[in-house]
């Protein structure tokens, strides 16, 4: 098993819906997550990171920590088509950064 | 200004063949990496090195080797190429807070490898 899992999609929806993307996570030692975003052909950009358990609230994005379950969500509202893109969870732990697979978001006019 | 450029952009070449790819940060960062992306954009951390020293090695093929002459750039030589080694090859630096090996990363745009 991974340490940290994501569906890799795609994950198509209209505009303006509410998107979730959820990853799931193994061991539990100290860490903090980010959720980076990946437009095609670009490098990976940091788009939100947390250290607890609760929500982290960015304009319309949120990330959710959720310990006792081991899941770390990303909601996206009001979605444009500018918001196409892979998103990528991490998480840092034992001074490394564990990478999921990446989300392929589709946001259809 | 580019924060993180790397060179070539693309690269194709064949079997067998030795390949650079060259990175370059202009953030002032201690910290500089070489990741692998994969068909599904899965990234798989290779090397990582803090002022010219090697930190992080991971499980790679010793065809691969890094160089840092500088704490500014961080290049990747690969030898003997193969077939598997068609990814996309990111270099990123990051500033790490005390305590830590890994800040928030600023990635380069990537090489595209082709090996045919």
């Amino acid at each position: 098993q991974k340490e940290v899992e994501q569906d890799p999609g795609p994950l198509s929806v209209p505009e303006g819906a509410i998107v979730s993307l959820n990853c799931t996570y193994s061991n539990s030692a100290f860490q903090y997550f980010m959720w980076y975003r990946q437009y095609s052909r670009k490098g990976p950009e940091l788009l939100m990171y947390t250290y607890s358990s609760g929500n982290k609230e960015d304009g319309r994005f949120t990330a959710q920590v959720d310990k006792s379950s081991k899941y770390i969500s990303l909601f996206i509202r009001d979605s444009q088509p500018s918001d196409s893109a892979t998103y990528l969870c991490a998480k840092y732990s034992n001074y490394q950064l564990i990478w999921g697979a990446g989300t392929k978001l589709i946001i259809k006019p | 200004d580019t924060a993180v450029s790397q060179t070539p952009k693309y690269l194709v070449t064949q079997m067998g063949n030795d390949k650079s790819i060259k990175c370059e940060q202009n953030l002032g960062h201690d910290t500089m990496y070489w990741y692998k992306q994969d068909s599904k954009k899965f990234l798989k951390i290779m090397f990582s090195y803090n002022n010219k020293e090697l930190i992080i090695n991971e499980t790679v093929p010793n065809r691969f080797s890094p160089k840092s002459p500088d704490k500014a750039h961080l290049n990747l030589h690969i030898n003997s190429l193969e077939l598997g080694d068609s990814a996309v090859y990111f270099c990123a630096s990051s500033q790490p807070p005390p305590g830590q090996h890994t800040g928030e990363l600023f990635f380069g745009e990537g090489s595209r490898l082709t090996v045919l």
